[in-house]
C-alpha cells in the first residue's frame, strides 16, 4: 500500500521568512495529494491540493510543487505569520475504489514573531 | 465549503463502557464516510472505510467488533467504542466526500478518555 514521508518533524521560522515542506510517497497510481493543516484540538482543514496532471499549484502565500517522476511533493509558505503556527499534513491517494488518503507524518510550523 | 459535524466534541467515559461517536454531513449526502484515529503528537491513522447501507471496510489492525461503524443514511455515520478500555483514548475523526473525486472534509474530532 501507500506510504508517505514527510519532512522536517518541526520548522521554526521567523515572521516574514518562507517554509517548505516535504513529503515522498511511494504509490506510483497516487494521484491526488492534499495538504491540511491542524490546530490544537480540531480536525484537519484542506489549504491546498494538487492532482497528478498539475506539476504546480498557487493559492496566494500557498504553493505546492508536484514531481511525479521522483514521487515527491512539497509545500511552501511564504511571508509566514504567526496564525501559520500549527501542525501541517501532506496526503496522497489514488487509484480505483473509495481513495482513501493516506498522511504523511505531520511538520509543526512554528512562526515566530 | 461542505460541513461535517461530530458529535461529541469531548467524552469521558469508565473502562468497560461503550461510546457512540456520530459523524453527520449537515449539507450534503455522503456515500462514504472515513474514520481516522490520532494519538497526541502522531498522524492520522485511517481505521476504516464507511459506506452507507453496506458494512465497512476495516484497516489491517483493527479490530471489527471493537469499533462497530454503522453508516445507516447518506449523512450519517456511527462509530462504537465498545468495552472501552484506557488505551482507546484518542482523538477519533471522520470525513466525507460530496463527490467521489471531490475534496475530503473532516469533522471537528471527538475526544475519548476513558478512565
Amino acid at each position: 500500500g501507500e506510504n508517505v514521508e514527510q519532512h522536517p518533524s518541526t520548522l521554526s521560522v521567523q515572521e516574514g521568512d518562507s517554509a517548505v515542506i516535504k513529503c515522498t510517497y511511494s504509490d506510483s497510481a497516487s494521484n491526488y495529494f492534499p495538504w491540511y493543516k491542524q490546530e490544537l484540538g480540531k480536525g484537519p482543514q484542506l489549504i491546498i491540493d494538487i492532482r497528478s496532471n498539475v506539476g504546480e499549484k498557487k493559492d496566494q502565500r500557498i504553493a505546492v510543487t508536484l514531481n511525479k517522476t521522483a514521487k515527491h511533493f512539497s509545500l511552501h509558505i511564504t511571508e509566514t505569520q504567526p496564525e501559520d503556527s500549527a501542525v501541517y499534513f501532506c496526503a496522497a491517494s489514488g487509484g480505483a475504489g473509495f481513495q482513501k488518503l493516506v498522511f504523511g507524518t505531520g511538520t509543526r510550523l512554528l512562526v515566530s514573531p | 465549503g461542505a460541513v461535517v459535524s461530530q458529535h461529541p466534541s469531548r467524552v469521558i467515559c469508565k473502562s468497560g463502557t461503550s461510546v457512540k461517536i456520530e459523524c453527520r454531513s449537515l449539507d450534503f449526502q455522503a456515500t462514504t464516510m472515513f474514520w481516522y484515529r490520532q494519538f497526541p503528537k502522531q498522524s492520522l491513522m485511517l481505521m476504516a472505510t464507511s459506506n452507507e447501507g453496506s458494512k465497512a471496510t476495516y484497516e489491517q489492525g483493527v479490530e471489527k467488533d471493537k469499533f462497530l461503524i454503522n453508516h445507516a443514511s447518506l449523512t450519517l455515520s456511527t462509530l462504537t467504542v465498545t468495552s472501552a478500555h484506557p488505551e482507546d483514548s484518542s482523538f477519533y475523526i471522520c470525513s466525507a466526500r460530496d463527490r467521489p473525486d471531490g475534496e475530503l472534509f473532516f469533522g471537528e474530532g471527538s475526544r475519548l478518555t476513558v478512565l
